[in-house]
C-alpha cells in the first residue's frame, strides 16, 4: 500500500537547535517527494521537492530510497519555523496520478 | 497573481443548509482536489479531478458533491450539512511533476 508516515505529531526544539523531520514512505515505484508548511491559519505552501535539491529558508531533505525516508532538517532552527509540516508523494498507481500526503508534524521552536 | 482562489472564506450553515464552495486556478493546472483539514488528522482527501471532465472520489467523499465546470474551476458541495462537516477546506491544483498549489482556505462551521 501507498502511505506517507510522520511518526511525530509534535516536536519541540529549543532555538539554535537542529531540527529533523522524519518522514518514511511505502510505494513501489520511483515517487517524487515534497515537504510543505503551513504558517498559523495560512495556506499550504511548496517548501521542497526531492528532485531540485535546493534549500528553502536553511532546510535540506535528502530522498533515501534505500531506508525509503524523506526527512527534512536544518542545523539551526529559528523561532519563525514553527509550523505544521506536511510530507508527501506523488506517482503513478494504476495509470492513475495519484497525491499522498502525510499526516504533518508540529514544529514548534521555543526562545 | 497567480494562484489558487478560494470563495468564501468563512462560512456558518445551520444543520440541512446546502452550500457550494468556489474554487479557482490561473495556472492551466490539470488537476484540481479539495481537502478537509482537521485538528489532528491532517489533510484528508474529499475528492479530486485529475483532468477536466472527470472526477474522482477521495478519502472521505460521503456528503459532499463537486463539478468540474472546465479546466479553472472545480467546486464542492454540501447538500445537507452536518455538524461533522465543520472543518477547514482546501482546495489545491497541480500539474504532474509538480507541487501542489493551495488556496487560502474556507473555514466552515455547521451548527
Amino acid at each position: 500500500a501507498q502511505r506517507v508516515t510522520q511518526p511525530e505529531k509534535l516536536l519541540s526544539v529549543f532555538k539554535g537547535a537542529p531540527v529533523e523531520l522524519k518522514c518514511n514512505y511505502s510505494y513501489s515505484g520511483s515517487p517524487e517527494l515534497f515537504w510543505y508548511v503551513q504558517y498559523s491559519r495560512q495556506r499550504l505552501q511548496l517548501l521542497l521537492r526531492h528532485i531540485s535539491r535546493e534549500s528553502i529558508k536553511g532546510f535540506t531533505a535528502d530522498l533515501n530510497k534505500g531506508e525509503t525516508s524523506f526527512h527534512l532538517k536544518k542545523p539551526f532552527a529559528q523561532e519563525e519555523d514553527s509550523a505544521m509540516y506536511y510530507c508527501a508523494l506523488s506517482g503513478i498507481t494504476s495509470g492513475t496520478y495519484k497525491y499522498i500526503f502525510g499526516t504533518g508534524t508540529r514544529l514548534k521552536v521555543l526562545a | 497573481n497567480a494562484g489558487v482562489t478560494q470563495t468564501p472564506k468563512f462560512q456558518v450553515l445551520k444543520t440541512g443548509q446546502s452550500m457550494t464552495l468556489q474554487c479557482a486556478q490561473d495556472m492551466n493546472h490539470n488537476s484540481m482536489y479539495w481537502y478537509r483539514q482537521d485538528p489532528g488528522m491532517g489533510l484528508r482527501l474529499i475528492y479530486y479531478s485529475a483532468s477536466e471532465g472527470t472526477t474522482d472520489k477521495g478519502e472521505v467523499p460521503n456528503g459532499y458533491n463537486v463539478s468540474r465546470l472546465n479546466k479553472r474551476e472545480f467546486s464542492l458541495r454540501l447538500e445537507s450539512a452536518a455538524p461533522s462537516q465543520t472543518s477547514v477546506y482546501f482546495c489545491a491544483s497541480t500539474s504532474r511533476g509538480y507541487g501542489y498549489t493551495f488556496g487560502s482556505g474556507t473555514r466552515l462551521t455547521v451548527v
